[in-house]
């Protein structure tokens, strides 16, 4: 089955630089990649998506890369401020029916230094 | 809509108890998914259903573990019995059946923890 690596686990970084955070996957069949936020105590929730049709997408200070020959993609985030404090799961979907199995990465917690 | 409702926001009990963890999907989506989420592990993917049928159930960790839809609406998640390791946030999640929307809705999560 579908196995999503993460890394790092731990992202700390200043406010106002960039973060950015790598993923692995391995059934070559998956097609959709979510990233999803969760901030303390609450549920994850999504913030970007990419299907494997497409090699990049973009949303204000969020970015997400796609190569599906090396089967990597990353989420990068740009101008990093406090409320980006979170942790971050990626996620891959294998291909084989609509909204099927979603397999999370052991998430990445960030945090947003002053 | 009011989102995915998951009852109750938290659990505590007693090694072998029963615990049964509930979830009302939003209504329309015909797929719904149990997460468990630990420090250790991440978000693990326990069972999900489309269209009120359990399609994967390979996540579930043991038998100790069910889960039934009986119908679009609802959904539990029954650990018999428990054990101190099956603490945890135990997530439902619905999603539309649609081939350009697989975005998770999640619901709150319970906080289970089992002494």
């Amino acid at each position: 089955g579908e196995n999503v690596e993460q890394h790092p686990s731990t992202l700390s970084v200043q406010e106002g630089d960039s973060a950015v955070i790598k993923c692995t996957y391995s059934d070559s069949a998956s097609n959709y990649f979510p990233w999803y936020k969760q901030e303390l105590g609450k549920r994850p929730q999504l913030i970007i998506d990419i299907r494997s049709n497409v090699g990049e997408k973009k949303d204000q200070r969020i970015a997400v890369t796609l190569n599906k020959t090396a089967k990597h993609f990353s989420l990068h985030i740009t101008e990093t401020q406090p409320e980006d404090s979170a942790v971050y799961f990626c996620a891959a979907t294998p291909g084989y029916s609509s909204a099927s199995k979603i397999i999370f990465g052991s998430g990445t917690r960030l945090s947003i230094r002053p | 809509d009011a989102g995915v409702i998951q009852s109750p926001r938290h659990e505590v009990t007693e090694m072998g108890q029963e615990v049964t963890l509930r979830c009302k999907p939003i209504s329309g989506h015909d797929y719904l998914f149990w997460y468990r989420q630990t420090m250790m592990r991440g978000l693990e993917l326990l069972i999900y259903f489309n269209n009120n049928v359990p399609i994967d159930d390979s996540g579930m960790p043991e038998d100790r573990f069910s889960a039934k839809m009986p119908n679009a609406s609802f959904s539990t998640l029954k650990i018999q019995p428990s054990e101190p390791r099956d603490s945890a946030v135990y997530f439902c999640a619905s999603s539309p059946n649609s081939l350009s929307n697989e975005k998770l809705f999640f619901g709150s999560g319970t906080q289970l923890s089992v002494l």
